[in-house]
């Protein structure tokens, strides 16, 4: 079984372009997670998508950011404009089973983006 | 509010020392608790996570560690390091009611050496 996967790996892009983030979670998963680790600081939570729809968004930084899940299946993270302050390494994340807790939450390789 | 601090950014061991990694928690509700491993260019693993049941859970890779409420601590342990454990270490929190959202601590980069 395939894995949670994420595009690109790295991504380096100017101050004011756009970047947008792609995740693909494990086969079934409702749950999806976008985490984001901002310089050697811990992991913080962006948001959690149940199927399609955003059950929690409250790590969302600001309105630069926007995140979607068509059809409760891939997920995809926009940057725009990017700032220097948004580099770092974007996880996400997927598990199993709507509300329960103790589901483990599987992660992807992650993305680093660099914003120059 | 829920918190992780875990203490020491890095640790060293010889191989075939004691691992000790230290995580505590704050939580005003009863936690779930985790413990990651992320090697290089891999994603996050999960070593083990506590749900409630016993304490003292076990975990891959011959890791275990003891929920304490007493002490608001979940340390990650192993009795003899291997040159493969060389990683960074994360410890997390979540709690009912939280829709699953993982609280980590700012992470513990693993050092093996000969």
């Amino acid at each position: 079984e395939a894995g949670v996967t994420q595009f690109p790996s790295h991504s380096v892009i100017e101050k004011g372009q756009t970047v947008t983030l792609r995740c693909d979670p494990i086969s079934g998963h409702d749950n999806l997670y976008w985490y984001r680790r901002v310089m050697g600081k811990e992991i913080k939570f962006l948001l959690h998508f149940v199927k399609e729809s955003k059950q929690d968004e409250s790590g969302m930084p600001n309105n630069r950011f926007l995140a979607e899940r068509t059809g409760g299946t891939y997920s995809t993270l926009k940057v725009q404009p990017a700032e220097l302050e948004d580099s770092g390494v974007y996880f996400c994340a997927s598990s199993q089973v709507v509300q329960r807790v103790i589901d483990t939450q599987y992660f992807g390789p992650g993305t680093r983006l660099t914003v120059l | 509010a829920q918190s992780v601090t875990q203490l020491g950014s890095h640790v060293s061991v010889s191989e075939g020392a004691l691992v000790l990694l230290r995580c505590n928690y704050s939580s005003s509700v009863p936690p779930y608790l985790f413990w990651y491993v992320q090697y290089p260019n891999q994603g996050l693993q999960l070593l083990l996570k506590y749900t409630s049941a016993a304490t003292l859970v076990k975990g891959i890779n011959g890791f275990e560690a003891e929920f304490k409420k007493s002490e608001t601590s979940f340390h990650l342990t192993k009795p003899s390091a291997h040159m493969s454990d060389a990683a960074e270490y994360f410890c997390a929190v979540s709690f009912s009611g939280g829709y699953n959202k993982l609280i980590f601590g700012a992470g513990t980069r693993l050092a093996v050496h000969p």
